[in-house]
């Protein structure tokens, strides 16, 4: 069966610190990968997708960027933190085919930019 | 992606059927609707999709009439458990998929 893997689960930063946060999907090929932001109190903000290695779609520009090396990893980066980069950050995937496929998601991570 | 309108908001009381109406006037032929919940601090999870009539599965009922412009969630006898967000997306998708705002379900003792 199908697994995601996001980490870590939380993640306490300064502002202008890095950021890495790493999402892995198993037993699937060529999935479409999403990341999300979920502000507190706030709906979900599609940030970047992917529907193959090395190809990444920006929806909201910001000082955050994406990059899928392999097949089923997709990792979300910055090189400073902001205040506002704060939130509840979801990788998700559905089938490369998509059609009406469901959304997986992963379990999240809580950043807490200070 | 069919654009949709559902309510920000809903109260209701523990063991009460709840219905979560979404309005999609725009949807197309070979659209599904699918409706996620999202509990504090998770993910959403996928909880039903249908694309006419009448689908239910063990968590809830979806019902679409004949024109297909709007769909309602049906969740019977909710606890305090079923308190959360519940989004419905219409589809097939792009590569881009986005969630409008749903509607935050708050379940009453």
């Amino acid at each position: 069966s199908q697994t995601i893997h996001q980490w870590p689960a939380t993640l306490v930063q300064p502002v202008g610190s890095p950021l890495s946060l790493e999402c892995t999907v198993e037993g699937t090929s060529n999935p479409n990968l999403y990341w999300y932001r979920q502000a507190a109190g706030r709906g979900l903000q599609l940030l970047f997708y992917s529907v193959g290695i090395g190809q990444i779609s920006s929806e909201v520009p910001q000082n955050l960027s994406a990059s899928r090396p392999q097949d089923r990893q997709f990792i979300l980066s910055s090189k400073k933190l902001l205040l506002s980069d704060s939130g509840f950050y979801l990788c998700a995937w559905i089938p490369r085919a998509g059609g009406n496929s469901p959304l997986h998601f992963g379990n999240g991570t809580r950043l807490t930019v200070t | 992606l069919a654009k949709t309108t559902q309510p920000i908001s809903m109260d209701s009381y523990e063991g009460q059927e709840v219905n979560i109406t979404c309005s999609h006037n725009n949807i197309a032929t070979n659209d599904y609707i699918t409706w996620y919940q999202q509990f504090p601090s998770q993910g959403p999870r996928f909880i039903i999709q249908g694309y006419k009539t009448k689908v239910t599965n063990e968590v809830a009922s979806l019902f679409i009439p004949a024109d297909r412009k709007s769909s309602t969630l049906s969740l019977p006898r909710v606890s305090l458990s079923d308190t959360a967000v519940y989004y419905c997306l219409v589809g097939p998708w792009d590569d881009k998929i986005i969630f409008g705002k749903g509607t935050r379900l708050h379940i009453l003792p």
